[in-house]
């Protein structure tokens, strides 16, 4: 059972280009959060999402960032108009059900994003 | 959810035992503890979590004191291979939002 696939691995964008992340979840996994990691910072959480519905957007910047997990496909984080700041490692995680006290996350090894 | 206090770093020999502190003095009935980890350049994974009893599993053990308000996570024979950042984080059964809230973590090293 494969895990949490993210790619690209590393991803190289100019200043005002658009970046496209993708996370594939764990077989059976309808559930999906994004969590973007500054260098020397901690984890923060961006975006809840199951399929086809956002849940919880709490942690997303107003602009310029947007999420989807279609009925088919990957979840998806785009970011467009990258500037430099955006340079972080994003993770996605999944879980096979509803997160609560005794659930579990499962994370991708992460995309790399910087931003020239 | 309710916020937890850890050390930013701890050291370790190769072989020996690793008792990671972690205190939640304002925890509430409803919160599980929960403990991940991450290794360098990867995405955090799951080692243990409990409520009420300790709990042991094939990755370390989870010592949760009688009023709840700490716990720690124990390592019986660190490996280099454990040296990561350690994230102890409260989960309320209740929680209706899914997402885990990290805090800054313990940075382990563990020395050969």
């Amino acid at each position: 059972n494969a895990g949490v696939m993210q790619n690209p691995r590393h991803l190289v964008r100019r200043r005002g280009q658009e970046a496209r992340l993708r996370c594939s979840p764990m077989k059976g996994h309808s559930h999906v959060y994004w969590y973007r990691q500054l260098p020397e910072e901690g984890l923060k959480f961006m975006v809840y999402l199951q399929k086809e519905n956002i849940i919880d957007e709490s942690g997303m910047p107003k602009e310029r960032f947007s999420a989807e997990f279609p009925k088919e496909g990957p979840s998806i984080l785009r970011i467009q108009q990258v500037v430099r700041g955006d340079s972080a490692a994003y993770f996605c995680a999944s879980s096979p059900t509803r997160a609560d006290g005794f659930g579990k996350l499962f994370f991708g090894s992460g995309t790399q994003l910087s931003v020239l | 959810d309710a916020k937890t206090t850890q050390p930013n770093s701890m050291e370790s020999n190769e072989e020996e035992p690793v008792h990671l502190p972690c205190n939640h003095s304002t925890i509430s009935g409803t919160d599980y503890i929960h403990w991940y980890r991450q290794l360098p350049s990867q995405g955090p994974e799951y080692v243990i979590h409990g409520l009420t009893s300790n709990v042991n599993n094939r990755m370390a053990s989870l010592a949760i004191a009688e009023d709840r308000k700490s716990s720690t996570l124990i390592l019986h024979r660190a490996t280099l291979r454990d040296a990561a950042v350690y994230y102890c984080i409260l989960r309320d059964v209740n929680n209706q939002g899914g997402k885990l809230i990290f805090g800054q973590g313990t940075e382990l090293s563990v020395k050969p």
